[in-house]
């Protein structure tokens, strides 16, 4: 069975830094692209980052302005996602997110989550 | 704003048939697939239907899907009560290079 399971999320400060972890089980984590999406509190999902399947090409959401930076180790089944100067509109529950089979779109399986709250 | 639309609601009474849009340009929807998601309140996405009409295993015959020129549709037959969702539309734009998603419509099962 297909698990994906966030960490790391909490309430951080305005220009602080949050890195997030997605742990993989029930399939082969370095055969496909991942990705992280977000949605902000009562509002649609975004988009926000992916990962090529052996790590050496990763592309973000143009508006982060290269805050962001997602990571992958395939030897440990996790996918990451290193947040810096994050900003009140970063708020949000992230999830990450497997890509159908060799293509980087859509997802076919999705965690639960993780909370992620800028606030001061 | 998203660049493929939806309307914010919909609605229907169990057993009923509803349908809800999804509407974009040549560049996004025109020329390429067209998947739907499912979000049960305080949950994640499930993927429902994925290149326009296809269901992945285990979701029901009674969600369908269908697209024309640069729209979409999901049409759910039979409706129940735990259908009340939000429900994405999602597909790749083409001129921003990224994966997008519709608005989002809240289904209520009145």
């Amino acid at each position: 069975e297909v698990q994906l399971v966030e960490s790391g999320g909490g309430l951080v400060q305005p220009g602080g830094s949050l890195r997030l972890a997605c742990a993989a089980s029930g399939f082969t984590f370095s055969s496909y692209w991942m990705s992280w999406v977000r949605q902000a509190p009562g509002k649609g999902l975004e988009w926000v980052a992916n990962i090529k399947q052996d790590g050496h090409g990763a592309y973000y959401l143009d508006s982060l302005e290269g805050r962001f930076t997602i990571s992958r180790d395939n030897t440990n089944n996790s996918l990451y996602l290193q947040m810096h100067s994050l900003k009140a509109e970063d708020t949000a529950v992230y999830y990450c997110a497997r890509a159908f089979p060799a293509s980087a779109w859509p997802f076919d399986y999705w965690g639960q989550g993780a909370l992620v709250t800028v606030s001061s | 704003q998203s660049v493929v639309t939806q309307p914010p609601s919909a609605s229907g009474t169990p057993g009923q048939r509803v349908t809800i849009s999804c509407s974009g340009s040549n560049s996004n929807i025109g020329g390429n697939y067209v998947h739907w998601y499912q979000q049960l309140s305080g949950t994640a996405p499930k993927l429902l239907i994925f290149k326009n009409t296809q269901r992945p295993s285990g979701v029901p015959d009674r969600f369908s899907g269908s697209k024309s020129g640069s729209s979409a549709s999901l049409a759910i037959s039979g409706l129940r009560s735990e259908d009340e969702a939000d429900y994405y539309c999602a597909t790749w734009d083409d001129s921003l290079n990224v994966g997008v998603f519709g608005g989002g419509t809240k289904l209520t099962v009145l």
